[in-house]
């Protein structure tokens, strides 16, 4: 069974720092694209970025772009989002997601969800 | 960009409901429809514009090609009651129409 497991995320500061991680069990990981997506309190969904299964290429959507890092451990099954400069529009439950094929494609697999509030 | 109409669906149960999604440029047949429930992550229903993902009802279907697609749901269950996204992964960045949700008439 493919489980998807994210932790870290809570309240943080605006321009404060927070990592999520997320825990990946039920496949070859190493051969997945991997993504994070985040969907504000009450709003639509909206993707925040891309790696690819090697790790070797990754994509941001602008806003986050400079701001967050996406990265991955293969020998640990495990995909990460290490997000800097928090600001109050970064308010989401951040989900990760597996990509239906090794190059791509759409989410065929979601985590439970995570929740980051930046807040004062 | 990817437009979805109408906002808001009210459908009887056991009626059909159609969805729509437009999209600002082709997107070939990179197209995925999805489902979420309230606190629930979405699912996976549709990809490849008509491709139903697994354990997806027959009940379910995708339709369209290049910019403008639609999700036909033929009879809807209790169940089915939900919001729905379309997604475009042809180009970056990847990206997710404003949802549309169908509700008890």
């Amino acid at each position: 069974e493919v489980l998807l497991l994210e932790s870290g995320g809570g309240l943080v500061q605006p321009g404060g720092s927070l990592r999520l991680s997320c825990a990946a069990s039920g496949f070859t990981f190493s051969s997945y694209a991997m993504s994070w997506v985040r969907q504000a309190p009450g709003k639509g969904l909206q993707w925040v970025s891309a790696l690819s299964d090697s790790g070797h290429y990754t994509y941001y959507t602008d806003s986050v772009r400079g701001r967050f890092t996406i990265s991955r451990d293969n020998s640990k099954n495990t995909v990460y989002l290490q997000m800097n400069s928090l600001r109050a529009e970064d308010t989401a439950v951040y989900y990760c997601a597996r990509r239906l094929t090794t190059d791509g494609g759409p989410f065929d697999y979601w985590g439970q969800g995570r929740l980051v509030t930046v807040s004062s | 960009v990817m437009t979805q109409s109408p906002a808001t669906l009210s459908v009887s149960p056991g009626e059909r409901a159609t969805l729509s999604c437009r999209a600002s440029q082709t997107v070939k047949s990179n197209l995925a429809w999805y489902q979420q429930k309230p606190g629930q992550a979405p699912r996976l229903l549709i990809y490849g514009v008509s491709t139903r993902a697994t354990g997806i009802p027959a009940r379910f279907s995708g339709s369209g090609s290049g910019t403008e697609f639609t999700l036909t749901i033929s009879s809807l269950q209790s169940e089915d009651f939900a919001v729905y996204y379309c997604q475009q992964y042809n180009n970056w960045p990847l990206t997710f129409g404003g949802g549309t949700k169908v509700e008890i008439k």
